[in-house]
C-alpha cells in the first residue's frame, strides 16, 4: 500500500515571501499521478497543481511550481510571493496510473496547515 | 461548469434520526465519491460509485447508506449514527478513467450527531 507523508503539520510565511512545502511518498510502482489540494478555511478543496511521474519536468501552475524527485519520492510544493488568499490546509496526495479498478483513489498525506502573515 | 453541491451544509441530528446527504454535479463525470474529514485531518474515503454502480466500500459501518440516482446525483442516507460521525463529509467527482483528471470536490456537509 502506498503511504503520503507531510512532516510539517503547520509553517507560517511572510506576505510575499516564498515557501516549500514538503511531502515524501512510498510506493513501489513506477507509474502514478501527484497532487497538491488546497482546502481553505471555507473547506471546498481545489487543486493547486498536478504532476504525472513519467515526467521529468516539474509542474508549474503561477505562483506554484513542485520539486519532484521521483528517486527520493519526494514532491515538495513552492509558494512565491505568497498571499493573505494562501492560507489554507494543503495535503499532497497519490494516485496510482494502474487501471480503474484501483478505483481513482486518492492517498492523502496528513496535512500542512499555511498561515500567512501580513 | 465544474461545479459540485452538496446539501444541507450544516445538519445536526440525533441518534435516532434519519437523514440524507445530497450532492450533485453536471460535469458529466462517471465516478462519484464520498469522504469523511475530521477536523485538522485528511479525508478518508468511505464510497466510490463508478457509473451508477457502487465499485468500492472502504468498511463503512452499514448506518451509512450510500445511493446513486443517476449519473448527476449521490445520496449517503443516514441512519442510528453515533456521536463520533459527527464529521465534514465531502463529496467529490472526477472522470473514471482519465487518472490524471483531478477531483472536484463539493463545499461539504458539516454534521453534528448529539
Amino acid at each position: 500500500a502506498q503511504t503520503v507523508t507531510q512532516s510539517q503539520p503547520e509553517m507560517s510565511v511572510q506576505e510575499a515571501e516564498t515557501v516549500t512545502l514538503s511531502c515524501t511518498y512510498d510506493t513501489s510502482e513506477s507509474d502514478y499521478y501527484l497532487f497538491w489540494y488546497k482546502q481553505p478555511p471555507s473547506r471546498q478543496m481545489i487543486l493547486v497543481i498536478r504532476q504525472e511521474a513519467y515526467k521529468q519536468q516539474n509542474a508549474t501552475e503561477n505562483r506554484f511550481s513542485v520539486n519532484f524527485q521521483k528517486a527520493a519520492k519526494s514532491f515538495s510544493l513552492k509558494i512565491s510571493d505568497s498571499q493573505l488568499g494562501d492560507a489554507a490546509m494543503y495535503f499532497c496526495a497519490y494516485r496510482s496510473a494502474r487501471t480503474v479498478s484501483a478505483g481513482n483513489m486518492l492517498t492523502f498525506g496528513g496535512g500542512t496547515r499555511l498561515m500567512v502573515k501580513p | 461548469d465544474t461545479e459540485v453541491t452538496q446539501t444541507p451544509k450544516h445538519l445536526v441530528m440525533g441518534m435516532t434520526n434519519k437523514k440524507s446527504l445530497k450532492c450533485e454535479q453536471h460535469m458529466g463525470h462517471r465516478a462519484m465519491y464520498w469522504y469523511k474529514q475530521k477536523a485538522k485531518k485528511p479525508p478518508e474515503l468511505m464510497f466510490v460509485y463508478s457509473y451508477e454502480k457502487l465499485s468500492i466500500n472502504e468498511s463503512v459501518p452499514s448506518r451509512f447508506s450510500p445511493e446513486c440516482p443517476n449519473s448527476s446525483l449521490l445520496n449517503l442516507h443516514l441512519h442510528a449514527l453515533q456521536p463520533e460521525d459527527s464529521a465534514l463529509y465531502l463529496c467529490a467527482s472526477s472522470q473514471w478513467d482519465r487518472g490524471f483528471d483531478e477531483q472536484y470536490f463539493g463545499p461539504g456537509t458539516r454534521l453534528t450527531v448529539t
